[in-house]
């Protein structure tokens, strides 16, 4: 069965990084561009960043733009997003995706990360 | 990218059948046969319901369909059940391979 977990999120101060990483199993990682979505307490999906099977390409929502990066190690069957200068309106469950045919099949459970000091 | 626009909510009794729309421009919903439909449980991931507008994946209830017309997708839910209170939430396809999400329709049953 197809799974995505994710892991590192947390309480961080403005201005602040983290890296949250999203291990995948079940199927063959390195065949799928992958995505991260984020939820707002209480709003609704918001994509963030996508990045193609072999990590050579990447687009990133205008919010996010040159804060966020997001990576993967094929090897590993791993995705992740370093975000830095964190804000406020950053604090979201963030949701590791899998993109089957342009649209999101596979989701995880959510890491959730607050900013605030 | 503007969200896609959803009803804040919608409601039914057991057994009756609610509809959920979802309206895009010629740049998502209109221009693409890449719709696809989300149920998300409180504090739960969002679950695939339908995809590439009118598909279900195995294990959806062939209560779920989806449609679309124009720049409007729809998800309709026949023969309303407790279990299907819940968030939903349409996705489009919007070029440049990014996705946009609408706002999300609360379903109460009645």
């Amino acid at each position: 069965e197809a799974q995505l977990v994710e892991s590192g999120g947390g309480l961080v101060q403005p201005g602040g990084s983290l890296r949250l990483s999203c291990a995948a199993s079940g199927f063959t990682f390195s065949a799928y561009w992958m995505h991260w979505v984020r939820q707002a307490p209480g709003k609704g999906l918001v994509w963030v960043s996508r990045i193609i099977s072999d990590g050579s390409s990447a687009s990133y929502a205008d919010s996010v733009k040159g804060r966020f990066t997001i990576s993967r190690d094929n090897a590993k069957n791993t995705l992740y997003l370093q975000i830095n200068s964190l804000r406020a309106d950053d604090t979201a469950v963030y949701y590791c995706v899998r993109d089957s045919t342009y649209q999101p099949d596979i989701w995880g459970q959510g890491t959730m990360v607050i900013v605030s000091s | 990218q503007s969200a896609l626009t959803q009803p804040r909510s919608v409601s039914g009794s057991p057994g009756q059948a609610v509809t959920i729309s979802c309206t895009g421009g010629t740049s998502d919903v209109g221009g693409y046969n890449y719709v696809s439909w989300y149920q998300q449980h409180p504090d739960k991931a969002p679950k695939l319901m339908i995809y590439d507008v009118s598909k279900r994946p195995s294990g959806v209830p062939v209560r779920f369909s989806g449609s679309k017309s124009g720049n409007t997708a729809s998800l309709t839910i026949s023969g309303l059940q407790a279990e299907d209170e819940a968030d939903y939430y349409c996705c489009s396809y919007a070029g440049s391979y990014t996705w946009v999400f609408g706002g999300g329709t609360k379903l109460t049953v009645l």
